[in-house]
Order: C-alpha cells, then structure tokens, then sequence
C-alpha cells in the first residue's frame, strides 16, 4: 500500500540556521511527490511538488527539496530558517488508482527558537 | 487564493446527533475532496467527487456520506455523530487536468463530538 513517513513529529531550529524535514515514500510507481505547510489555524498551502525532470525543486518561501528514488525520499530543505517558518509540515504522495489523490505523512511540527 | 468556502468554522454536537459540514466552490473545478486531520495521523481522505453525483469512498469513510447535487457545493453527512469523529475537517478542490497538480485547501471546520 502507499504510505509516507515523517519520522520526526518535532524539530526545534534556531532562526538563521538550516533545516531539513525527513519525508520518505512507498509507492510502487512513479511519484508525485508534494510538501505542504499548515499554519496554525489554517489550510494547507503548497510549497513546492515533483512530477519529473530535474530531481533538485524549488517552491516558495526559499524552500527546496530533493527526490532521490534510490533512498524513497523528498527531504526537504532551508538554508536560514526565519521565524514565520514555525508551522507543521506535511509530506505527500500522489497515488493513481483509477483516481488520482494525495496520501499523506503524519506531519512535523517545526519549531524555531530565537 | 482559490474560492474555497467551509462552514461551519467550529461546530458542537453531541454524540448521535446528525452532522452537515459544507464545502462551496466559486472556481468551478471539477474535483473536490473531503480530508479530516487527526494528530498522528496527518490527512486522511474521506470522500472525493469527480463531478456533480459523482462520488466514492477514500480510506476513512465509514460513518460518514456525502452528496453533491451541484457543481459547487460538496456536503459531508455523519448520519450519527460519534466521539471519534472529532477532528478538523478539510475541504480540497481541483480543476480538470492533473487533479493533483494545483489542489486548493479550504480553511477547516473544527468539530467536536461530546
């Protein structure tokens, strides 16, 4: 079955420094691959995605991440965090079974510290 | 941001009462889904339509039912609430080509089942 994996439910970054949240995937073809963000009390907004082509994405926001196919994961990345990037953080994968619908991690909660 | 309409925002209900939550559209897009987020659990879908009366069940559709009579409106139905039903719902929606490519999220209904 299809299934992502956040293993990590927290991380506290000090602002200015990088992060990387851990997303792993199980789907037997190829991924589409997705990061949204969730503010407190609000939707889901995207952040970037991978359909094919280059493996390197950039989205919004001065994120990034990266699709390796060989390790199953889209880790995704800043280089200096600020601290309006504190929210939740939900990895997705696009699953195709005569429908095309997003399978979701259970999300990581980033916190940023002064 | 996209046209995406839920409501309630925030509803209290006791267990075995019916439940209505409504999701409205002004894009006109074909696709439209029904997640609830639950901690631990991130996003799980519910119910999705691929226009109007036009539906079918996602991973967690047990107790709930949905309708769409109109190209606009998706409703979702808990015939008989339940204390497990206790979440922040989700409505999505997406237009006609890659669903998955620009998928919009509303801003949630909070509920709670007592």
């Amino acid at each position: 079955a299809q299934s992502v994996t956040q293993p990590d439910i927290h991380i506290t970054v000090s602002e200015g420094a990088s992060l990387e949240l851990r997303c792993n995937y199980s789907y037997g073809a190829t991924p589409y691959l997705f990061w949204y963000v969730q503010s407190p009390g609000q939707g889901l907004q995207l952040l970037l995605k991978y359909f094919s082509g280059d493996t390197l994405v950039q989205g919004i926001k001065g994120f990034e991440a990266e699709f390796k196919r060989s390790q199953s994961s889209f880790n995704l990345r800043k280089p200096s965090v600020h601290w309006s990037d504190a929210a939740e953080y939900f990895c997705a994968v696009g699953v195709n079974t005569g429908f095309q619908k997003l399978v979701f991690g259970t999300g990581t909660r980033l916190l940023v510290s002064p | 941001d996209a046209g995406i309409t839920q409501s309630p925002r925030h509803k209290v209900t006791e267990t075995g009462t019916p439940v209505t939550l409504r999701c409205h559209q002004t894009e006109n897009h074909r696709y439209m889904y029904w997640y609830r987020q639950d901690p631990g659990h991130g996003l799980r879908l519910i119910h999705y339509s691929y226009g109007v009366k036009d539906t079918d069940k996602g991973e967690v559709s047990d107790g709930y039912s949905v309708s769409r009579s109109k190209t606009e409106d998706f409703l979702l139905t808990l015939e008989s609430a339940t204390s497990s039903q206790t979440s922040v719902y989700f409505c999505a929606i997406s237009g006609d080509g890659a669903p998955l490519e620009k998928l919009f999220f509303g801003s949630g209904t909070q509920l709670s089942v007592l």
